[in-house]
């Protein structure tokens, strides 16, 4: 299996500033044939379901806000939500799709300082 | 607009079987660009895929589940339902049912559409 580690666990962010939270995965999720990342970002917020921000590693999904960004390659990729709103918070998780079993990471909590 | 709508009872007692259903509204279960799957999540805890179905009937599952998950479509091609048997409270979770979107590689994708969620809990 592969095993996606966020960091940090949780992180406070005053309101205009940036967010920035790690992924790593525990082998290349970087697919040859294609040259993409078989890699997500969700965001979810309380009582809600996880909703699809970035696929392929940086490609955000339709009416996502561009102030959140998505970026690395093979092991090691980034959630960048540059100056952060309120509605930002919440529970921010990475996904492979690389491989059987599908594995997210533990959830990155982001909150307002 | 796709909906999915989780159904089935919020209580399971230990070592029965779990069954819930999820109804699509807004498309059809049988594109061959689409999965269908379940994820579930604990109280408090992160997400743990379960296992994932094609409208032609072939399935992936979580090995970390072994035999206990089944995963199928109805005739209908409008709802698809998971069980899960012998449950413990381990499996006491909310547990969502999403479209996966195909990356062409057999049974890998993302998951683009999400239904709300339904809470089972195992107690006797």
């Amino acid at each position: 299996d592969i095993v996606m580690t966020q960091s940090p666990d949780s992180l406070a962010v005053s309101l205009g500033e940036r967010a920035t939270i790690n992924c790593k995965s525990s082998q290349s999720v970087l697919y040859s044939s294609d040259n993409r990342n078989y890699f997500g970002w969700y965001q979810q917020k309380p009582g809600q379901p996880p909703k699809l921000l970035i696929k392929w590693a940086s490609i955000r999904e339709f009416g996502v806000p561009d102030r959140f960004s998505g970026s690395g390659s093979g092991t090691d990729f980034t959630l960048t939500i540059t100056s952060l709103q309120a509605e930002d918070v919440a529970v921010y998780y990475c996904q492979q799709y690389y491989s059987v079993p599908l594995t997210f990471g533990q959830g990155t909590k982001v909150e307002i300082k | 607009q796709l909906q999915l709508q989780e159904s089935g009872p919020g209580l399971v007692k230990p070592s029965e079987t779990l069954s819930l259903t999820c109804t699509v509204s807004g498309d059809s279960i049988s594109s061959s660009s689409y999965y269908w799957g379940w994820i579930r999540q604990p109280p408090g805890k992160g997400l743990e895929w379960i296992g994932s179905l094609h409208y032609d009937g072939n399935t992936d599952y979580n090995p970390s589940l072994g035999s206990r998950v089944t995963i199928s479509v109805d005739t209908s091609r409008t709802q698809f339902s998971l069980r899960l048997s012998s449950v413990t409270g381990a499996d006491t979770a909310v547990y969502y049912c999403a479209r996966l979107l195909s990356t062409g590689i057999y049974g890998r994708g993302f998951f683009d559409y999400w239904g709300q969620g339904t809470l089972v809990t195992v107690s006797s």
